[in-house]
């Protein structure tokens, strides 16, 4: 059973547009949010999170948005630039005594010139 | 930036051999992770170490074992490769505490077994 799914397995925007990348999880206990991004031939790298008390953090162009009482978080990218393609992961922890990661199937985002 | 090192990076194997994948860290981080990830399908966690001396299983069931004898060390052992571990494997690494969700990943060893 696919605890953290996001449902769009690519996404193309223009440069300069807004990406938006959502992810749907199920298990209520998850309290702790994160995105990955990874380029081809490499290690997942930590982009930006989002704890359960908040519903909105922001670094740089990127912003992650979080709806608990609709299980969703998005994460918004504004402007898109060429090296943000990449396939971006969505991840969802429980604080209390268990740091393990559920990671969704990821997207992968293509920003055209 | 993060140090974590993955060898090798690229592995071609035949059926029945023995293989380790290694994973290092310079960070000192006490927390160490194996993932398991099939094209296009999620991360899966087989294994993870709290600390030297300390293994446990992930969500996700593996033949393979692991060790954690010193805390910037933690291979993977397959004692037989099967076409079915075929898979890239990701091992990460993190401080703990208030930033224990932000795991740094190595760049990932992809293993074929023929």
């Amino acid at each position: 059973d696919q605890q953290v799914k996001q449902n769009s397995p690519s996404l193309s925007v223009q440069e300069g547009r807004i990406s938006i990348l959502n992810c749907d999880y199920t298990n209520s206990m998850f309290d702790y949010f994160l995105w990955y991004k990874k380029y081809p031939a490499e290690g997942p790298t930590f982009l930006i999170s989002i704890s359960s008390i908040k519903d909105k953090n922001e670094d740089g162009r990127f912003t992650v948005f979080l709806n608990k009482s609709a299980k969703h978080l998005s994460l918004h990218i504004v402007p898109s630039q060429p090296g943000d393609s990449a396939v971006y992961f969505c991840a969802a922890s429980q604080s209390f005594g268990n740091e393990k990661l559920t990671f969704g199937t990821g997207t992968r985002l293509t920003i055209i010139p | 930036e993060a140090d974590i090192y993955q060898t090798p990076r690229y592995l071609v194997i035949g059926t029945g051999k023995k293989i380790t994948l290694e994973c290092s860290q310079t960070m000192g981080h006490d927390k160490m992770y194996w993932y398991q990830q099939d094209p296009g399908m999620e991360l899966h966690l087989i294994h993870y170490s709290y600390g030297v001396n300390s293994t446990e299983k992930g969500d996700l069931s593996s033949e393979s074992t692991v060790s954690r004898i010193r805390t910037e060390h933690f291979p993977l052992t397959l004692e037989s490769a099967r076409p079915s571990h075929t898979s890239q494997y990701l091992c990460a690494s993190t401080l703990g505490g208030q930033a224990a969700y932000e795991q740094y990943f190595g760049p990932g060893t992809r293993l074929t077994v023929t």
